[in-house]
């Protein structure tokens, strides 16, 4: 069955540092999201990216974040310097469509510490 | 600002029993609901779904109810299995309003025991 990769499954930095998260999601699918959950938090909308271009992102993503989907096949997300409270599982997800037309498909996560 | 609920941080049944998980929203503007079950280390799983213009959705142990005047939905899982517990996630987003984000409730820890 088809699923979300995502690597690293952990990463840890120091704050100040870039980190890059990298997706491959579900070949056929046209929308890809990012969603963070920091622990004990409930999942949160980061992103969604359809068409090579931010469709939608929450007031989390400011301007430290980006993303880009470089070549057919990954999507990923880069912090430019991180920040302690930046701590979370990362969660790629994708889907054919927006909202209702299907449920999101996850990745099982990239854990992100920083020191 | 909360606008999913899940107000039970935790649920235990026994085997066998019906399991009911609750959750409330706010925002009127949510029209597509969704289930996800986690277990730990992995991502969210897709169980079920149900529009605002239904009241019921069902599949195999899971039924899905929504109550729109109540803003309320719940998730019945019967009969429950051990194999079953895990968080499970309140989810919903506003399809018709364009957006394309889930809004997640906290979760709820179902623990079924033998």
């Amino acid at each position: 069955e088809p699923e979300v990769t995502q690597t690293p499954s952990h990463q840890v930095t120091q704050m100040g540092q870039e980190v890059i998260l990298r997706c491959v999601p579900i070949s056929n699918h046209l929308y890809f999201y990012w969603y963070r959950q920091i622990l004990g938090q409930k999942v949160e909308f980061l992103v969604s990216f359809y068409n090579n271009e931010i469709s939608e992102k929450s007031e989390i993503f400011d301007d430290q974040f980006s993303v880009e989907r470089p070549d057919g096949s990954n999507f990923t997300l880069k912090i430019r310097s991180t920040k302690l409270e930046d701590s979370a599982m990362y969660f790629c997800a994708s889907n054919f469509g927006t909202g209702g037309w299907g449920e999101l498909f996850f990745g099982e996560g990239s854990r992100l510490t920083v020191l | 600002d909360q606008q999913v609920k899940q107000n039970s941080p935790s649920l235990s049944v026994q085997e066998g029993r019906i399991s009911i998980l609750n959750c409330d929203y706010t925002n009127s503007m949510f029209d597509y609901f969704l289930w996800y079950k986690k277990y730990p280390a992995e991502g969210p799983t897709f169980l079920i779904s149900i529009s605002s213009i239904k009241d019921k959705n069902e599949d195999g142990r899971f039924t899905v109810f929504l109550n729109k005047s109540a803003k309320h939905l719940s998730l019945h899982i019967v009969p429950s299995q051990p194999g079953d517990s895990a968080v499970y996630f309140c989810a919903a987003s506003a399809t018709q309003g364009g957006s394309e984000k889930l809004v997640f409730g906290k979760g709820t820890k179902l623990t079924v025991n033998p």
